[in-house]
């Protein structure tokens, strides 16, 4: 039984579109964030969710829009995308006070 | 503000010798601090972490890593590697109200020569 799963694994599509990903842990966890990692291996944190609250944003662009329809989900819709929008996208959760995140298997997203 | 260095982009080892991975950390207050790997084409998974207690922690896969509060390290350590260790490996610190959320360094990258 996976504990952070994200959709799709891959995403390929043009400039201009807009895609969701979608992420869901069963984990029982308060916290969710969203993490971008970049061609460098780079890891940043994008968005933090407690209790379906954002509580970071890490100045992200506005295109990038989080949802969390419940502590279990966190979507990530991305608007207009853009070249530099490629990476892989990563959800995690954990529990407050705990600190020991856990990571999907990421997302990556191709811009053509 | 926090901030998580590893100096070393790349290591290569011969399988079965020794391994040490330096990580430096900038954090105002005792820090929460993680090692994580990353193997190709997956998640992340948790090695092991630090709170307090014991400056000498134990992880999964045989890693044991140091905490020196006087060098603001974490040094990852393993006596004997294997092929299978060959990954990106990321040392973090977590940081925010209730370390709300995990700062990484730059990630180091493992060769095992076989």
């Amino acid at each position: 039984d996976t504990a952070v799963s994200q959709t799709p694994k891959y995403l390929v599509t043009q400039m201009g579109n807009d895609k969701s990903i979608k992420c869901e842990q069963n984990l029982g966890h308060d916290t969710m964030y969203w993490y971008k990692q970049d061609s460098k291996k780079f890891l940043k944190i994008m968005f933090s969710y407690n209790n379906k609250e954002l509580i970071i944003n890490e100045t992200v662009p506005n295109r990038f829009s989080p949802k969390s329809p419940d502590k279990a989900h966190l979507n990530l819709h991305i608007n207009s995308l853009e070249l530099g929008d490629s990476a892989v996208y990563f959800c995690a959760s954990s529990q407050v006070g705990t600190t020991e995140a856990f990571f999907g298997q990421g997302t990556r997203l191709t811009v053509v | 503000a926090q901030s998580v260095t590893q100096p070393d982009i790349h290591i290569t080892v011969s399988e079965g010798a020794s391994l040490e991975l330096r990580c430096n950390y900038s954090y105002g207050a005792t820090p929460y601090l993680f090692w994580y790997v990353q193997s190709p084409g997956q998640g992340l998974q948790l090695l092991l972490k630090y709170f307090s207690g014991d400056t000498l922690v134990q992880g999964i896969k045989g890693f044991e890593a140091e905490f020196k509060r006087s060098q603001s390290s974490f040094n990852l350590r393993k006596p004997s590697v294997h092929w299978s260790d060959a990954a990106e490996y990321f040392c973090a610190v977590g940081a925010g109200s209730s370390a709300s959320k995990i700062i990484f360094g730059s990630g180091t990258r493992l060769s095992i020569r076989p």
